[in-house]
């Protein structure tokens, strides 16, 4: 598609629980990106992919929070045993391939997923 | 490592004022800067970028420059509308390139 899409738009989870974000990136696009949208605006990396593989995962927590980019289906990011500092806006991006700098190209990003712990 | 600063606000003008938001970065080398902006409840839009030194980005009257003597990109309006009242990033590339690195963004808020 012409546009970033994530669902769900809102995902409401108890302490504990498991949380799974949804990614479709534009069509043609190799690179996704996700970025976690904490208080006061700032904006921390979490993990990137080109193609079906990790880029970089040099933001992720990765004792609970996992990622996947799999051929034919939705990015996912999942975060296990939800905790209430997971609570955050939740935003994928994508852009196209570049073959020195990929991020001078532009990042495209989708409308977010809300997820609350409670 | 690479950083961005810009200054926080919130900025509060009224409708035709002159906007500035300043940016300034740390990078090793020159890497193309950015301009992002987040209406309320939605996800960034790319609003404008520069790719080299000296190069102006601008797009629906915002401007930028990127001015590597002062290490700087600061973004500029001559008249804002009610309508831009957003959030604004400034972003750059991290060091290998693997992902964008934000500003804290600063909030404008335009009245009538």
């Amino acid at each position: 598609g012409e546009e970033v899409a994530q669902t769900p738009k809102h995902l409401v989870r108890g302490e504990g629980q498991k949380a799974k974000l949804y990614c479709a990136p534009i069509k043609g696009h190799s690179y996704v990106f996700w970025y976690q949208q904490v208080l006061k605006n700032e904006f921390k990396f979490l993990i990137s992919f080109q193609n079906e593989n990790v880029f970089d995962e040099t933001g992720m927590p990765k004792e609970r929070f996992s990622a996947k980019c799999l051929p034919n289906s939705p990015c996912s990011l999942e975060i296990q045993a939800t905790k209430l500092e997971d609570s955050a806006v939740y935003f994928c991006a994508s852009s196209q391939s570049h073959p020195q700098h990929v991020v001078a190209y532009e990042q495209y990003f989708g409308p977010g997923t809300r997820l609350t712990v409670t | 490592g690479d950083s961005v600063t810009q200054m926080e606000g919130p900025v509060t003008l009224s409708e035709e004022a002159f906007l500035t938001i300043n940016c300034t970065y740390t990078a090793t080398g020159y890497p193309s800067l950015f301009w992002y902006v987040q209406y309320p409840g939605e996800g960034l839009q790319l609003l404008l970028k520069a790719t080299k030194a000296d190069d102006k980005g601008s797009n629906k009257g915002f401007e930028a420059t990127y001015r590597k003597e002062t290490t700087s990109f600061h973004l500029e309006k001559g008249s804002v509308q009610v309508s831009d009242s957003a959030v604004y990033f400034c972003a750059l590339p991290n060091q290998a390139g693997t992902a964008l690195i934000f500003g804290k963004g600063t909030t404008l808020s335009v009245s009538s």
